[in-house]
């Protein structure tokens, strides 16, 4: 099945910084790859995805790059503010049942000092 | 549309006894997914169902787990005999396709003691 590696598990920065999660997968075939933010005591919701045919995607401070080739995407947030705070889940889908299902990293725990 | 809906939020109860989780997922959502949370194993995925067919369920930890979508807008997971074990928050979630982000409900919190 799929291994999907996270890192780094906790990050912490200072408001106005910028972060970045990077995450490691190992089915060739995975072509799509969405990003979860889970604040404290809430679900997870979907903030960003990205697709294997294009290489970075942005929506106002969060953005993602893929690299197919050495099989690893990113989160890149910008400006951060402390509302950024949450665990950060990353996907990468892998073959379960005849479906494509995504496996979740660990999570990085963001934590934005004002 | 009011997102997948799960209950009960919180639950608590003694070993042994029967636990029944309830998920409905979005209207037009062909896969649902449950999933458990725990600090120790992050998510992990149980059991999907597309079109309401039970595809994988390899991630059910045991024979005491057992879940069932009677139809396409009510899913059931169910914990019989419960142990301390078992508490962790219990995510349902709701996909249009197979390749697409997941719409998850706002979860059940378990506590078995």
């Amino acid at each position: 099945g799929e291994n999907v590696e996270q890192h780094p598990s906790t990050l912490s920065v200072q408001e106005g910084d910028s972060a970045v999660i990077k995450c490691t997968y190992s089915d060739s075939a995975s072509n799509y790859f969405p990003w979860y933010k889970q604040e404290l005591g809430k679900r997870p919701q979907l903030i960003i995805d990205i697709r294997s045919n294009v290489g970075e995607k942005k929506d106002q401070r969060i953005a993602v790059t893929l690299n197919k080739t050495a099989k690893h995407f990113s989160l890149h947030i910008t400006e951060t503010q402390p509302e950024d705070s949450a665990v950060y889940f990353c996907a990468a889908p892998h073959w379960a049942g005849g479906s494509y299902i995504p496996t979740f990293g660990r999570g990085t725990s963001l934590i934005v000092h004002p | 549309d009011a997102g997948v809906i799960q209950s009960p939020r919180h639950e608590v109860t003694e070993m042994g006894q029967e636990v029944t989780l309830r998920c409905k997922p979005i209207s037009g959502h062909d896969y649902l997914f449950w999933y458990r949370q725990t600090m120790m194993r992050g998510l992990e995925l149980l059991i999907y169902f597309n079109n309401n067919v039970p595809i994988d369920d390899s991630g059910m930890p045991e024979d005491r787990f057992s879940a069932k979508m009677p139809n396409a807008s009510f899913s059931t997971l169910k914990i019989q005999p419960s142990e301390p074990r078992d508490s962790a928050v219990y995510f349902c979630a709701s996909s249009l396709s197979q390749g697409g982000g997941y719409t998850f409900g706002s979860g059940t919190r378990l506590t078995v003691v």
